[in-house]
């Protein structure tokens, strides 16, 4: 599974888009990316996933580069309630599991 | 629906104790997944079942802990003789079958003093 690289904190102010960039340049073809998000004291919250085509459901967006190497997930207006760690992930459809990073800590700001 | 529930949601032990942890997943799917999350860590695989295939334990971190699956349903974590270094959050995920989407429950928070 391809190692994931994010910004270890970001800040949005509320009502914003919220952009959080994920760096995956070793991905394979056959690699999706996830998007889960933990708010403190939960268990990881999904949020979407897509392999070459941009994704959009009623969470968020997800824009991958038509070279796959990395992928921005955007929450179109973010909410105090998005204050998260937000984990990108490289998982193949032959993983068992998923390889969770440290994230982004993402702070929206009144 | 329902989601994936944990029970308990914390647990307080003395060292040397065994603990059980309890995951029911959502119902119908047939892979479960627990993982550990340290204080400001990211998640740590630790044991997957899918239907009625032998496990992989893979992830577990010593022979102190196991996990069982009864009935392709509810799984359960043990961990014997418990060390402070076991203090973490334990998670229990479950998909639909492997390697879709995992659905996470709240998780138990597990202190061995």
């Amino acid at each position: 599974d391809a190692k994931t690289t994010q910004p270890p904190s970001m800040d949005c102010a509320e009502g914003r888009a919220a952009n959080l960039p994920c760096n995956h340049s070793t991905i394979s073809g056959n690699e999706y990316v996830y998007w889960y998000r933990q708010i403190h004291s939960q268990g990881p919250q999904y949020i979407i996933h897509g392999l070459k085509n941009n994704e959009t459901n009623e969470m968020a967006s997800l824009i991958i580069t038509e070279d796959r190497k990395s992928s921005t997930l955007i929450l179109p207006h973010a909410t105090l309630r998005d204050t998260a760690v937000y984990y990108c992930i490289g998982r193949s459809n032959t993983g068992n599991q998923f390889y969770f990073g440290t994230g982004t800590s993402l702070t929206v700001i009144p | 629906g329902a989601g994936v529930s944990q029970s308990p949601s914390n647990k307080v032990t003395e060292k040397g104790k065994d603990v059980e942890l309890r995951c029911d997943p959502i119902s119908g799917h047939t892979a479960l997944y627990w993982y550990r999350q340290s204080l400001g860590q990211g998640l740590e695989f630790l044991i997957y079942f899918q239907g009625n295939s032998a496990p992989d334990k893979s992830g577990l971190p010593s022979d102190r802990f196991s996990a069982e699956r009864t009935g392709g349903s509810v799984s359960t974590l043990t961990i014997q003789r418990t060390q402070q270094e076991d203090s973490a959050v334990y998670l229990c995920a479950s998909s639909p079958s492997a390697y879709e989407t995992q659905y996470f429950g709240p998780g138990t928070r597990l202190l061995v003093l």
